[in-house]
């Protein structure tokens, strides 16, 4: 049974950096073709992709928001990171961690974790 | 980028069949996949590469398309099926569509 969670600060002021943690079981990131992505949900909104990382540690990031981006994993405790520099009130948003495989579709999403930046 | 362009809302009654929208900006050869979002829950895949049933996904639903052109159909329309349906591609990054909301008369 595959099973992502979340987990972040809450709440962060502006221009300080957000570190989220995905915890997961029933894959490995050490396994061929295997990637954790990080996906953004402001309120009543849209989806917005963030980054991957991938088995072999190949990163990938969405190009708008690259220079504030760092994705990153420990293969050993099942987890992946995602750190945002430089926050401000629009990277308030649900994030969400999600498994990715060979054909690049996010198959199980965590429940999600509420990020507010606010002074 | 690669924009994905999907309407906005649509209303049908239940047992009816349905069918969602998505244009991509270029071509996405067939790397588009369909999600399904409730609110207050995380996305839940439908369909993968266009036209591929994820597991445990009712038969009700289906995908076609390829190129800049896809579509996500459902049939018979049921109470449950109220969500917001997200389009993504995955050909050239990653990008999602902004979700059509569905309702029932």
């Amino acid at each position: 049974q595959v099973t992502l969670k979340e987990s972040g600060p809450g709440i962060l002021q502006p221009s300080q950096t957000l570190s989220l943690t995905c915890t997961f079981s029933g894959f490995s990131l050490s396994t061929y073709g295997m990637g954790v992505g990080w996906i953004r949900q402001p309120s009543g909104k849209g989806l917005e992709w963030l980054a991957n990382i991938w088995w072999d540690d190949d990163k990938y990031y969405n190009p708008s928001l690259k220079n504030r981006l760092t994705i990153s994993k420990d293969t050993s405790n099942n987890q992946a990171f995602l750190k945002i520099t430089n926050v401000d009130t629009a990277d308030t948003a649900t994030y969400y961690c999600a498994r990715i495989g060979g054909l690049r579709y996010f198959d199980y999403w965590g429940q999600g974790v509420m990020v507010t930046v606010s002074s | 980028d690669t924009v994905l362009t999907q309407s906005p809302a649509l209303a049908v009654s239940p047992g009816e069949r349905v069918s969602i929208s998505c244009r991509a900006s270029e071509g996405v050869n067939s790397y588009m996949h369909w999600y399904q979002q409730k609110p207050g829950q995380q996305p839940k895949l439908l369909i993968y590469k266009a036209s591929n049933l994820a597991s445990g996904v009712p038969a009700r639903f289906s995908g076609s398309g390829s190129g800049t052109d896809f579509t996500l159909t459902i049939d018979p329309v049921e109470a449950d099926d109220t969500a917001t349906y997200f389009c993504q591609q995955s050909w050239n990054d990653h990008t999602f569509g902004a979700g059509t909301k569905l309702e029932l008369k």
